[in-house]
């Protein structure tokens, strides 16, 4: 069975910072990887997406992520962060091949930014 | 209009009572998910349906119900409220099928915050 984990329970950050939120996964197989990102109040909302190819994955609001067969990591990561990127983040895997579509999710990273 | 949507967005209830939350979705997808949310564990799945007439259960399944009344609709319910089932619940659904470019991606609804007191 798949697992998921997010060593970081909360993260603050600077306003303007660099930011890195670390994935790890457990499959034994090539997953599906994603990562979504729930604002305040809101439901989840697809930040980005790995299913083959280039590791290194472009997102939605300057957020990219990059997958690490050897480290089983996909990280994600985000040059420049503004105030508004403060959420809570999940990692999920998918199970590939597998006619139920099923997602495992990790425990969420709390960000929190800095003026 | 959202595609996913749920109702009521939060709720507060007593023990012992009997409470559905619902969720309706206009993607025209197949697939149907439940799952709730609890600080620092994520989403768990609670019920998922790959259509009408296929309904399996989840990780977490103890304690809850679910009906498919249509493609579009599926509903959960709690028989008898308690409070460990207070929780942020998620609906999500997704497509059927082995397109790559859908295949695993799932929509979440707002959300329904349930309070068991």
């Amino acid at each position: 069975a798949q697992s998921v984990t997010q060593p970081d329970i909360h993260i603050t950050v600077s306003e303007g910072a660099s930011l890195e939120l670390r994935c790890n996964y457990s499959y034994g197989a090539t997953p599906y990887l994603f990562w979504y990102v729930q604002s305040p109040g809101q439901g989840l909302q697809l930040l980005l997406k790995y299913f083959s190819g280039d590791t290194l994955v472009q997102g939605i609001k300057g957020f990219e992520a990059e997958f690490k067969r050897s480290q089983s990591s996909f990280n994600l990561r985000k040059p420049s962060v503004h105030w508004s990127d403060a959420a809570e983040y999940f990692c999920a895997v998918g199970a590939k091949y597998n006619a139920g579509n099923m997602l495992t999710f990790g425990g969420g990273t709390r960000l929190m930014v800095k003026p | 209009d959202a595609d996913v949507t749920q109702t009521p967005r939060n709720r507060i209830t007593k023990t012992g009572k009997r409470i559905m939350l619902e969720c309706s979705q206009t993607k025209g997808h197949d697939r149907m998910y439940w799952y709730r949310q609890d600080p620092g564990l994520g989403l768990r799945l609670i019920y998922y349906s790959f259509d009408v007439k296929d309904i399996n259960k989840g990780e977490i399944s103890d304690g809850y119900s679910v009906s498919r009344q249509a493609q579009a609709k599926f509903s959960l319910s709690l028989e008898s409220a308690i409070p460990n089932q207070t929780a942020l619940y998620f609906c999500a659904t997704s497509a059927g099928g082995a397109r790559q470019s859908s295949y695993n991606e799932q929509f979440f609804g707002p959300g329904t915050r349930l309070t068991v007191l």
